[in-house]
């Protein structure tokens, strides 16, 4: 069965730290691969896709086919990064298959 | 601002009671689906229109239904709503199928009695 798995419910990390949110997925094929984010009171939007290779508020996301991981990434975290994420690979042309969701926490 | 609303915010209803969520959108999209997600879970698809068409997800219970009658309105109708229903439900739509990004709602938080 396809599958997105993110380890980590809760992830508290300090301020100006690197921060790690990861994403394993068991796929066939090759899905297009997003990071949806979830801020405090807000609604679900778009964070980044891969197929843009953008960096988004400092966030990137590096595919690694062979280990079929998509794990998001910043350099230095900020409080206002503070949100839950989700990873959500697309299955086909509309379907998103959301992981259960990872919440950072970053720390004054 | 262009977004997707729904109303209401939060639904109380009792074991049985059918009860109807409602989703509009000023973007114009295509495409209209409806999630739920329970407690610390992940939103799961339950259907979509694409358009008038519209296509249920396989393990989707015969419970819920949707209604689409024009391009801005979705409903989702839950027959005879379970306590195993009480969830957050979330309205999205994309501009087409394939376009990738979805636009979400703050979604509607069901209760049942």
């Amino acid at each position: 069965a396809q599958r997105v798995t993110q380890p980590e419910k809760l992830l508290s990390v300090f301020k100006g730290a690197p921060v790690e949110l990861k994403c394993n997925y068991s796929y066939s094929g090759s899905p297009e691969l997003f990071w949806y984010v979830q801020y405090s009171r807000q609604r679900l939007q778009l964070l980044l896709r891969h197929i843009s290779r953008e960096s988004i508020k400092g966030f990137t996301a590096d595919l690694n086919k062979g280990e079929t991981s998509f794990h998001l990434k910043k350099p230095f975290a900020q409080e206002e990064d503070s949100a839950m994420y989700y990873c959500a690979p697309l299955q086909g042309t509309y379907k998103y298959i959301f992981g259960t969701g990872t919440r950072l926490k970053v720390l004054a | 601002d262009a977004m997707v609303i729904q109303n209401p915010r939060y639904q109380v209803t009792q074991f049985g009671k059918p009860v109807t969520l409602s989703c509009s959108q000023t973007l114009n999209h295509n495409v209209m689906y409806w999630y739920q997600q329970k407690s610390s879970q992940a939103p799961k698809l339950l259907f979509h229109y694409y358009d008038k068409d519209f296509n249920n997800e396989a393990d989707t219970p015969d419970n819920f239904q949707s209604r689409r009658p024009n391009t801005s309105f979705c409903f989702l109708d839950i027959r005879s709503p379970g306590l195993g229903d009480a969830a957050m439900y979330l309205c999205a739509t994309s501009r087409s199928l394939g376009a990738g990004e979805q636009f979400f709602g703050p979604g509607t938080r069901l209760t049942v009695l």
